[in-house]
This record gives structure tokens, sequence and C-alpha cells, in this order.
């Protein structure tokens, strides 16, 4: 039962240019969080989706990043007109339920880097 | 070694010590608390959780404590091994919620 998957695993963009950033859940998890985590720093919650739904985007700043799980396919985060300050770790998680005691699966991350 | 979470990012132990990593959390109102561990260039991986309605629970080599009146929780680490240098997160949930909120992480380095 394969884990978490995010692709790619290293992506650098120069400024201005898009990134996407895609999360396949573990096999029958319909949550999917995204976070970001900055160097030496903890990991920043930015996004929580159900399948075609997206059910807290209380972390995401208000422009230039969205985000979407569809019912076919992964998650993807998109980041349009990249500046140097996006260039972090962003780590996807998968859960097969809502709920206070339910664990959550991280990916391996994708690390953004903008030049 | 014991560390004093934010205040002590870094703590060094001998390999077959044992490890304390504290963690201070702020919410009163959270319920339910995980460890994470995070090896350099990989995910976070759970390694242990526990309840608010519980002070202490136990995994294999690792325990952790909660502390409800001062909003402490604590992870030991018995007889530390190399494999266990990390960098550890304590994350908390409160009810209703449902996003596990991560505190900054306190770097474990085991010296053989």
């Amino acid at each position: 039962n394969a884990g978490v998957m995010q692709n790619p695993r290293h992506l650098v963009r120069r400024r201005g240019q898009e990134a996407r950033l895609r999360c396949s859940p573990m096999k029958g998890h319909s949550h999917v969080y995204w976070y970001r985590q900055l160097p030496e720093e903890g990991l920043k919650f930015m996004v929580y989706l159900q399948k075609e739904n997206i059910i807290d985007e209380s972390g995401m700043p208000k422009e230039r990043f969205s985000a979407e799980f569809p019912k076919e396919g992964p998650s993807i985060l998109r980041i349009q007109q990249v500046v140097r300050g996006d260039s972090a770790a962003y780590f996807c998680a998968s859960s097969l339920r809502q709920g206070v005691n339910t664990e959550a699966f991280f990916g391996q991350g994708t690390r953004l880097t903008v030049v | 070694g014991e560390s004093v979470g934010l205040h002590l990012p870094t703590l060094s132990v001998q390999e077959g010590d044992n490890s304390i990593i504290n963690c201070a959390y702020s919410n009163s109102a959270s319920d339910y608390f995980i460890w994470y561990k995070q090896e350099s260039g990989k995910g976070p991986q759970f390694i242990i959780d526990i309840r608010s309605n519980m002070d202490k629970r136990q995994g294999q080599r690792v325990t952790v404590l909660l502390n409800k009146t001062v909003k402490h929780l604590s992870l030991q680490i018995a007889a530390t091994q190399p494999g266990d240098s990390a960098v550890y997160f304590c994350a908390e949930k409160t009810g209703g919620s449902y996003i596990p909120t991560f505190g900054r992480g306190t770097s474990l380095i085991v010296h053989p």
C-alpha cells in the first residue's frame, strides 16, 4: 500500500513563473491537507480539502495560491507568479476520515526553489 | 538529556542515553496531541499520540507525558539510537478542528 505520493520532489522556478505541486493521497483517503515548511521552522497549515471541496483555507495566502482536489486525480497546489519568498518545502498529508483522533500521513514533500 | 522546547532547539545525547524532548502548547482547548519525527529530506512521521483525558501513554521505546495544568507535553525516548536523530515536532488539535497545529520543533542529535 503506497503512502502519500508527492511530485515533483524538487522544483525550480524563475520569479514570475507558475508552480504546480501534486499530491496523491493514500489509497482510500479522501481528506488532504497542505502544509508549508520554511527552513528551521515547523509546518504551517495552508488548506484542507476533501474530494471536490475546500473545507478550510484559512492558512492560504489571499493571492497567487490556489488548491484543488478533483473527483479523479491528485490534489494540486498551484502558485502563480512565484516570488523568492515562496521557496519552501510543501508537504501534503492525507487521512482516511475527519476527526480529532484521526492520524494524518505525510508525503515526502516538494522542495520549491525560486530563482 | 533534556530540552526546553523553543528555548533550546537542539538536543545532543550519547547513544544509549534516555532523551526528553519538551513542548509547551498555548491553546488550553487543545484535546489531542501528536509527536512527529522528521528526518532530513523527508516528511513528518507519526510517532505517538495522546488524548487530553490521559496524562501518559507508552509506545515502543517512547513515552508521552501530558501536563494540562501547565500546558506541557514531553516525549521520552529510551536508549536513544543514532537512527533517532531527527527533528521532533509536537502538534495539537482542538475539538472541532481536524487540522494539527505544529510547534517549532527540536533537533535531536545522537552521538555514537
